[in-house]
Order: C-alpha cells, then sequence, then structure tokens
C-alpha cells in the first residue's frame, strides 16, 4: 500500500523551531517529487515546499523562503521540513503529499498531517 | 506566481443536484489542474488530473473539463457523501497554487 506517514509535530513557541518528518512507503521513493502541503485551521490550502527525486531542487513558498529547509534521504525513503524562526501565522496542519512526476505534478497519495501550533 | 481562483466559495446543494465549480488561473496553464476533495478532519483526495483524467477509484459521476485559463469541474448526481470542500490546483509549475475551495453544503 502506498503511504505517507508524517511525524514532529507539535506546540513551539515564536522564534523555535521544528523539524518535520514523512516516512514513505509502497512505491520507488527517490522516482518522486514529494511537496509539504499546509492548512491553517478553517483555512484552505497552501503550498510550503517541494523537493524532485533526487534531492537537488528545492522551491519554496515565498512566505517561508530563508527559514524553511525541506531535504530527504533516499536511502530511508524519509523526507524532511526543517522550520526555524517560526511565527504564530506558521500554525497549521502540514501535509506531506506525493508527486506524480520527479520535479513537479499533481499530488496522487497524501499523508494524514502533522500538527504545528505556535504560541508562548 | 499562477493565482487560482475558485467561484463559488460556498455551494448549496440536494442530493440528486446537478454541481458544477468553476476555477479559473491567472495565465494559461493548459491543461495542468488537479481537484481534490477534503473532508472535514481529513486530507485532500485527488479526483481528477491533467484537467479531465478521473483518478483510479473516483466514481464516473465526477468530470473535469477546460483548458487554458478556465476550467470545471461537475458532479451529475451529486450524492450524501459528495458534501464536502472541493480544490482546484495548477500543476504547470513547481508552485502549486491552489485556488480558496469550494464548500458543497446540503441545501
Amino acid at each position: 500500500e502506498v503511504q505517507l506517514v508524517e511525524s514532529g509535530g507539535g506546540l513551539v513557541q515564536p522564534g523555535g523551531s521544528l523539524r518535520l518528518s514523512c516516512a514513505a512507503s509502497g512505491f520507488t521513493f527517490s522516482t518522486y517529487a514529494i511537496t509539504w502541503v499546509r492548512q491553517t485551521p478553517g483555512k484552505g490550502l497552501e503550498w510550503v515546499s517541494t523537493i524532485g527525486g533526487r534531492g537537488i531542487f528545492t522551491y519554496y513558498a515565498e512566505s517561508v523562503t530563508g527559514r524553511f529547509t525541506i531535504s530527504r534521504d533516499n536511502s530511508k525513503d524519509t523526507l524532511y521540513l526543517e522550520m526555524n524562526s517560526l511565527r504564530a501565522e506558521d500554525t497549521a496542519i502540514y501535509y506531506c503529499a506525493k508527486a506524480n512526476g520527479v520535479l513537479t505534478g499533481f499530488l496522487d497519495v497524501w499523508g494524514k498531517g502533522a500538527t504545528v501550533t505556535v504560541s508562548s | 506566481d499562477i493565482q487560482m481562483t475558485q467561484s463559488p466559495s460556498t455551494l448549496s446543494a440536494s442530493v440528486g443536484d446537478r454541481v458544477t465549480i468553476t476555477c479559473r488561473a491567472s495565465q494559461s496553464i493548459g491543461v495542468l489542474l488537479a481537484w481534490y476533495q477534503q473532508k472535514p478532519g481529513k486530507a485532500p483526495k485527488l479526483l481528477i488530473y491533467k484537467s479531465s483524467n478521473l483518478q483510479s477509484g473516483v466514481p464516473s459521476r465526477f468530470s473535469g473539463s477546460g483548458s487554458g485559463t478556465e476550467f470545471t469541474l461537475t458532479i451529475t448526481s451529486l450524492q450524501p457523501d459528495d458534501f464536502a470542500t472541493y480544490y482546484c490546483q495548477q500543476h504547470d509549475i513547481y508552485s502549486l497554487t491552489f485556488g480558496g475551495g469550494t464548500k458543497v453544503e446540503i441545501k
């Protein structure tokens, strides 16, 4: 079964850091781009970042550029999102999702999400 | 960045109704548009990709059409399980922008 499972969410103070992980199974991980999408409570979906299958190409939304770093370990079939200088507006459910292509594409498999709360 | 605009933001309908949701892109994206369904407390689920291709396992009452900047999602006969929020998303360039969502409510 193709599956993505996020972990690492939690409560963090403004200015703090957190690392999310996304463990993949059921498909050839290195063949596909993986994306982080977040959803603020009661609001819509916001693309955060994408990393290509080989980990060479990375893309970020303007709202997180310079603060978030996406990476992957293809030997462990795991994706990461390192989040620094967190702000209240980063509070959201963070989903990892598999793209259908090696660099980008539509998102055909989603994890269940990890909740990040930034509050003092 | 490409902006995606969905309408309406809320739609009230009854079981059996035909429902149409529109999505407009700020620039041409060819047919590189996807539709997702999201229910409360759940992750989004892919329904349609490349404008009109039905994802495996999705009921045939869902269909998509359009190209360039105008796209539609149609549900031919609304079922109780279809009451949810629907999002469009362009997958033309790496910044995968989403529309604001359309909540389909029970009338």
